[in-house]
């Protein structure tokens, strides 16, 4: 597994979108680049994945860098209810391991 | 979506008692699950991985004879703490992706155990 390094604490406005960046430079070619979420005494839900390509779902977008090297989870309008710590991976198979992530706070 | 149940949801216990924990895919079949702890304010961190009929792979530092995992079945994994401590209290969580489909896991809601 590529290590990951995401920022500690983000903060973002009430429906306002939010960029959560991811840096994995030494991934490998055929690693999926995953994002989790864990809202608190929770645990971890499912956001998205990709390979190299953006990717689109009900939740997020993912988008990739060129060279694979870094990532971006956006939420284009974040609610209070995504306030939560996202952990991003970058891995060619399972388990995954979870590095740190970035505690979201979502202010009203 | 997949749905991963996992129980007891909390548990308090004294020393020195065991305590089981269990996993089950819902929907799904699952040869392998994924046991992970975390304590409080930190990340995840993999114990074991489960195998379905097979003995279980543990983590560098994760005692085995102390952190027992069962795979019965393609839908039950279980978790037992053998005599456990105070430093053992942590929240544990299972998780598991359906066969042919690793790229998405499929998380318990956890279980909190409080060791007294």
């Amino acid at each position: 597994d590529a290590k990951t390094t995401q920022p500690n604490s983000m903060e973002s406005n009430e429906e306002e979108p939010v960029h959560l960046p991811c840096n994995h430079s030494t991934i490998s070619g055929t690693d999926y680049i995953h994002w989790y979420r864990q809202l608190p005494s929770q645990g971890p839900e499912y956001v998205i994945h990709g390979l190299t390509s953006n990717v689109n779902n009900r939740m997020a977008s993912l988008a990739i860098a060129e060279d694979r090297k870094s990532s971006t989870l956006i939420l284009h309008r974040a609610t209070l209810r995504d306030a939560a710590v996202y952990y991003c991976t970058a891995s060619g198979n399972t388990p995954l391991v979870f590095g740190k992530g970035t505690r979201l706070s979502v202010i009203a | 979506g997949a749905v991963v149940s996992q129980h007891p949801s909390w548990v308090i216990c004294k020393s020195g008692t065991s305590v089981k924990i269990e996993c089950r895919s819902l929907d799904f079949q699952a040869t392998t699950m994924f046991w992970y702890r975390q304590f409080p304010k930190q990340s995840l961190m993999l114990m074991a991985t489960s195998n379905e009929g097979s003995k279980a792979t543990y983590e560098q530092g994760v005692e085995k004879d102390k952190f027992l995992i069962n795979h019965a079945s393609l839908t039950l994994s279980t978790l037992t703490v053998t005599s456990a401590h105070p430093e053992d209290s942590s929240f544990y969580i299972c998780s598991a992706g359906e066969q042919g489909a690793v790229e998405k896991l499929f998380f318990g809601s956890g279980t909190q155990l409080s060791v007294l």
